[in-house]
């Protein structure tokens, strides 16, 4: 059974960058799109992007000046990286697979503060 | 973008009932529709793909149909373990999208 878990850190200085990885047991990086998606406290789901471990992907408009995503089949983990992140970015990040998401973390907590 | 609109934002029901929950694309996304499960603390479930495809493991209950702009999940009969927030999204075109999400209370 394929199993997804975030790590990285849970507080985050305004102006810095956010680091997490994703860490895939079960299976292969080297299959799926692997996507990461976040969630504001007591808000909605907003898509960040995907990656491909060919290093093809896409990235959201909103963030896309800010955020890389990346695939290390060395380790089978995929990370995010969000640049000078604001209050606006704190939220729960989820790792998940597929277009159809059919597999998710758990989830990590991130909060921007000082 | 494309916009992914659902109705009602809450929706109070009770054990045993019927419920339909109703997703609107603001263009055409064929039936690139999925449909998840989300409780309190907990990441969100895949219920539905491809606007009508059940997942393994997911409940016969719970139904998808639609296509193009209109999509609905329906809960045939509501059991307890069903009171959560239920959200859509699109995958025909990125951004992959998501709808408000709809929160089905105990009445």
């Amino acid at each position: 059974q394929v199993q997804l878990q975030e790590s990285g850190p849970g507080l985050v200085k305004p102006s810095e960058t956010l680091s997490l990885t994703c860490t895939v047991s079960g299976g292969s990086v080297t299959s799926y799109y692997w996507n990461w998606i976040r969630q504001p406290p007591g808000k909605g789901l907003e898509w960040i992007g995907y990656m491909y471990h060919s290093g093809s992907g896409n990235y959201n408009p909103s963030l896309r000046n800010r955020v890389t995503i990346s695939v290390d089949t060395s380790k089978n983990q995929f990370s995010l990286m969000l640049s000078s992140v604001t209050a606006a970015d704190t939220a729960v990040y989820y790792c998940a697979r597929g277009n159809a998401l059919d597999m998710w973390g758990q989830g990590t907590m991130v909060t921007v503060s000082s | 973008d494309i916009q992914m609109t659902q109705s009602p934002s809450t929706l109070s029901a009770s054990v045993g009932d019927r419920v339909t929950i109703t997703c609107r694309a603001s263009q055409s996304i064929t039936s690139w529709l999925a449909w998840y499960q989300q409780k309190p603390g907990k990441a969100p479930k895949l219920l539905i793909y491809k606007a009508s495809s059940l997942e393994s493991g997911v409940p016969s209950r719970f139904s998808g149909s639609g296509s193009q702009t209109e999509f609905t999940l329906t809960i045939s009969s509501l059991q307890p373990d069903d009171f959560a927030t239920y959200y859509c999204q699109q995958y025909n075109t990125y951004p992959l999208t998501f709808g408000g999400g709809t929160k089905v209370e105990i009445k």
